[in-house]
């Protein structure tokens, strides 16, 4: 059964600074990874999607890498502001039915 | 539309009651997800739709929920009898087709009280 870990549960950094964020999944069969966002009472943005062939993704500040073998993705953002604060959420696509399996999220704090 | 509308953003239901939630994918989306988010969790599946053949329900909780596309496009999510376990924030997703990107609605918050 895939299952799907992030670390940190939370984060706090000062606004420029860059950071990382982990996801990690037991089973390497997927089709690929997707990252989102979702802000405090909304639902999800997604902001990254990595096919399985793909090693890395980016968009803006924004650049996710996959590692399909050691079953680990990172999502690096640069230059952190406050409005990058929110939980950040990474899901695995596999199986047959293309269904998302989700981790718990990281909550991301950006202070000014 | 230009994103996946769902409606009602907010619904307090006393236990017992029957709930409908609606879902409006973005239009061409084949594909339809439900999910339901727990507080401080991700999000977890309920049950999938190809057009408006229900492929897999396998995460459908118990035999009260009930979810139908009869015309390959809105979807709806019916809970039955509603109990307290049952609050949570609902999210619908369609994509293109299954393996594509995702893109969701702002989801339900059902609470029940």
């Amino acid at each position: 059964k895939q299952e799907v870990t992030q670390i940190p549960a939370a984060l706090s950094v000062p606004e420029g600074e860059n950071l990382v964020l982990n996801c990690s999944f037991t089973d390497s069969a997927i089709y690929n990874l997707q990252w989102f966002r979702q802000d405090p009472g909304k639902g999800l943005t997604s902001l990254l999607l990595i096919q399985s062939s793909q090693r890395e993704q980016t968009s803006g500040r924004l650049n996710a890498s996959l590692d399909k073998s050691s079953g680990r993705s990172t999502l690096y953002i640069a230059a952190s502001q406050p409005g990058d604060s929110a939980t950040y959420l990474c899901a695995v696509r596999s199986g047959n039915t293309g269904k998302l399996i989700f981790g718990q999220g990281t909550t991301l704090q950006v202070k000014p | 539309g230009a994103g996946v509308s769902q409606s009602p953003r907010y619904k307090v239901a006393k236990r017992g009651q029957d709930v409908a939630l609606r879902c409006d994918p973005i239009s061409g989306h084949v594909s339809l997800f439900w999910y339901q988010q727990a507080l401080g969790q991700g999000p977890e599946f309920l049950t999938y739709f190809q057009n408006e053949a229900q492929l897999d329900k396998s995460g459908l909780p118990s035999d009260r929920f009930f979810a139908e596309r009869p015309e390959g496009s809105v979807s709806t999510l019916k809970i039955q009898r509603t109990q307290q376990e049952d609050s949570a924030v609902y999210l619908c997703a369609s994509s293109f087709e299954a393996y594509t990107e995702a893109f969701f609605g702002q989801g339900t918050r059902l609470t029940v009280v």
